[in-house]
């Protein structure tokens, strides 16, 4: 069973930049076969879909937040990352990390909270 | 972007009774060619991740009760829980895959009456 465990700081300062770290277990990046994706999840609200990378380093990213996103991979520990830059009190949220094959979220880490404040 | 809308917003439903949730596409997410909806339910309880519950529009993950069922086609569709138990208090999303960049519904709240 493949699971998921985002890390990384909690709190980030205005214009700085936010970087997360998802952890794999139970399957290899590397292996091929899915897409890691990121989403996020604003204070009470809805989810939005940030971006996904495949082990090879191709990216797709949303437009909303395209010239502010980066998702790279690190096959060799079996983790992807989140590096968000530029970052405002609006991108306060629960980010996720997740598996999808063929866009299906089949597994979702537990989340962490990234509070954006000076 | 192709824009998800579900109704109603929230429902409150008595136990052992039916809960319906709708969710409407902007376009189409049939793949005709495959002849794939490409819809899915995601549930989330308080303080939890998201749970992918159905996807190809009605096809339930393993272990999701049978109470959960998914139907609809092209830009309508239904989550319906038969008999509504109180571990099923929860918000459930819809999400299209069929073109990125992916979208959910902005997720309705179900609650016992």
């Amino acid at each position: 069973q493949v699971q998921l465990q985002e890390s990384g700081p909690g709190l980030v300062k205005p214009s700085q930049t936010l970087s997360l770290t998802c952890i794999v277990s139970g399957g290899s990046i590397s292996s091929g076969g899915y897409y890691w994706s990121w989403i996020r999840q604003h204070p009470g609200k809805g989810l939005e879909w940030i971006g996904y990378m495949y082990y090879t380093g191709s990216t797709y990213y949303n437009p909303s937040l395209k010239s502010r996103v980066i998702i790279s991979v690190d096959t060799s520990k079996n983790q992807f990352s989140l590096s968000l830059s530029s970052v405002t009190a609006a991108d306060t949220a629960v980010y996720y990390c997740a598996r999808e094959d063929e866009g299906i979220l089949g597994y979702w880490g537990q989340g962490t909270l990234v509070t954006v404040s000076s | 972007d192709i824009v998800m809308t579900q109704s109603p917003d929230s429902l409150a439903v008595s136990l052992g009774e039916r809960a319906t949730i709708n969710c409407k596409s902007n376009q189409s997410v049939l793949n005709s060619s495959k002849n794939k909806n490409y819809l899915a339910w995601h549930q989330q309880k308080p303080g939890q991740p998201p749970k992918l519950i159905i996807h190809w529009a009605s096809t339930r993950e393993s272990g999701v009760p049978e109470r959960f069922s998914g139907s609809g086609s092209r830009a309508d569709f239904t989550l319906t829980i038969s008999s509504l138990q109180a571990e099923d208090v929860a918000v459930y999303y819809c999400q299209q895959y069929y073109s990125v960049p992916w979208t959910f519904g902005q997720g309705t709240k179900v609650e016992i009456k």
